[in-house]
């Protein structure tokens, strides 16, 4: 079936330090990947997606490559900040025979000062 | 340009009342989803919809009832809530599928925190 792995958390880094979330998944066909983030006490929001092998998706200074060949979307940042603690979440969604989004089960990350 | 909203925020209910959860998008997307979120579980899908007049169940059905009378509106009903219902409730809606509109994703709500005692 469909699924969607993440690194369990939570993830504690200090402010300005190099984030890593691991991200893999199992699919037939060629999905599309997606990173959400949820910040206390709201929905979802889309971050950033990619849609075929080797794309690269960004988005405020975050950064996720599709990687067929080890099945794996692993989202990155340079330097974190405060503002970037919240729950984040890998997706995929399959093109031709599913309307629905898999979800990992989320990654907590925690910026200290 | 509200995107989708749902009502209420937050609700308290006891052991077999029941409740009526409203999820409105006006973005005039034809898909929408109720998932739930719990701790160390993600989001579980509850019930979805391809279109006006049509549901179909997802991971976790059981318990729940939904309908979608209108385009725009997705209905979430407990009939008789239990303690196992407590959690936080997600709609999202999304375009249909297809390759112009698959990379969008979809766009949640803010969601409703439901405790049953």
């Amino acid at each position: 079936g469909n699924s969607v792995t993440q690194m369990e958390g939570p993830v504690t880094l200090s402010e300005e330090a190099f984030l890593t979330i691991n991200c893999t998944y199992t699919a037939t066909g060629y999905p599309s990947l997606f990173w959400y983030v949820q910040y206390p006490g709201e929905g979802l929001q889309l971050l950033l997606k990619a849609t075929k092998a080797d794309d690269k998706g960004s988005n405020k200074g975050f950064e996720a490559t599709y990687r067929k060949e080890t099945t794996s979307f692993h989202l990155e940042k340079g330097s974190v900040q405060v503002s970037d603690s919240a729950v984040y979440f890998c997706a995929l969604r399959r093109f031709y025979s599913s309307y629905k989004l898999i979800f990992g089960s989320g990654t907590r990350l925690l910026v200290r000062p | 340009n509200a995107g989708v909203t749902q009502t209420p925020k937050f609700r308290v209910l006891k052991t077999g009342q029941s409740m009526t959860l409203l999820c409105a998008q006006d973005m005039n997307h034809e898909y929408m989803y109720w998932y739930r979120q719990d701790p160390g579980m993600g989001l579980r899908l509850i019930h979805y919809s391809v279109g006006e007049g049509t549901t179909a169940k997802g991971e976790v059905p059981d318990g729940y009832n939904v309908s979608r009378l209108k385009k725009q509106n997705f209905l979430l009903g407990l009939e008789s809530a239990a303690p196992s219902q407590t959690s936080v409730y997600f709609c999202a809606s999304s375009y249909a599928l297809s390759r112009q509109y698959n990379y969008y994703g979809y766009t949640f709500g803010s969601g409703t925190r439901l405790t049953v005692v």
